[in-house]
């Protein structure tokens, strides 16, 4: 069965401290995988998508087929970095959400 | 471009009621896609139209249904509430068959 694994509820981390949320997934196929990120009363907004490999607001994620993570990290967390990530799998047509990791910037 | 719009925001039923709730995507989006949100399943797919015809499917019951116009507004019906459907419904719309989906504030439903 497709499953997105998110096994952290929650991170607390300092400011300027390296932030990493974890995600694994189960798939069959060849998987297109995001994250997802909701700020305080926003949105939910895609962050990033792992087939453009490219770095927004300082993350970046990338795709270990053998290990089927795609761990999402930042090297300096900042306090606007506080927010609800999800990470996502499209299971044939189908946008499959883990249950989300609630990341806390601390000053 | 005027973002993902839902209406009402917030809606109060009596169980045994049935329910309407609307999604207007980004213009030329051609894709609707609906979420339930609840704290103990988290976001679950419910069903996903593409140009007026359902293309994808949850695993919800028959009850939940939806549909698409031709101005790609999307509509979802949820018929014999239950106290289990109160939840963040949500809405997402993406351009074509790009999975890039741009989600809407979502329809708070209440089940009493």
């Amino acid at each position: 069965a497709q499953r997105v694994t998110q096994p952290e509820k929650l991170l607390s981390v300092f400011k300027g401290a390296p932030v990493e949320l974890k995600c694994n997934y189960s798939y069959s196929g060849s998987p297109e995988l995001f994250w997802y990120v909701q700020y305080s009363r926003q949105r939910l907004q895609l962050l990033l998508r792992h087939i453009s490999r490219e770095s927004i607001k300082g993350f970046t994620a990338d795709l270990n087929k053998g290990e089927t993570s795609f761990h999402l990290k930042k090297p300096f967390a900042q306090e606007e970095d506080s927010a609800m990530y999800y990470c996502a799998l499209n299971s044939w047509g189908k946008l499959q959400f883990g249950a989300g990791t609630q990341v806390v910037v601390t000053p | 471009k005027a973002g993902v719009t839902q209406t009402p925001r917030y809606l109060i039923k009596t169980r045994g009621q049935q329910v309407t709730l609307s999604c207007s995507p980004i213009s030329g989006h051609r894709s609707v896609s609906w979420y339930q949100q609840t704290p103990g399943q988290g976001l679950q797919f419910l069903f996903e139209y593409f140009s007026e015809t359902q293309r994808n499917k949850g695993n919800f019951p028959g009850r939940f249904s939806g549909r698409q116009f031709s101005n790609s507004r999307s509509e979802m019906n949820v018929s014999t509430l239950e106290l289990g459907d109160s939840a963040l419904y949500l809405c997402a719309s993406s351009p074509t068959e790009d999975y890039e989906q741009y989600f809407g504030p979502g329809t708070r439903l209440t089940v009493t």
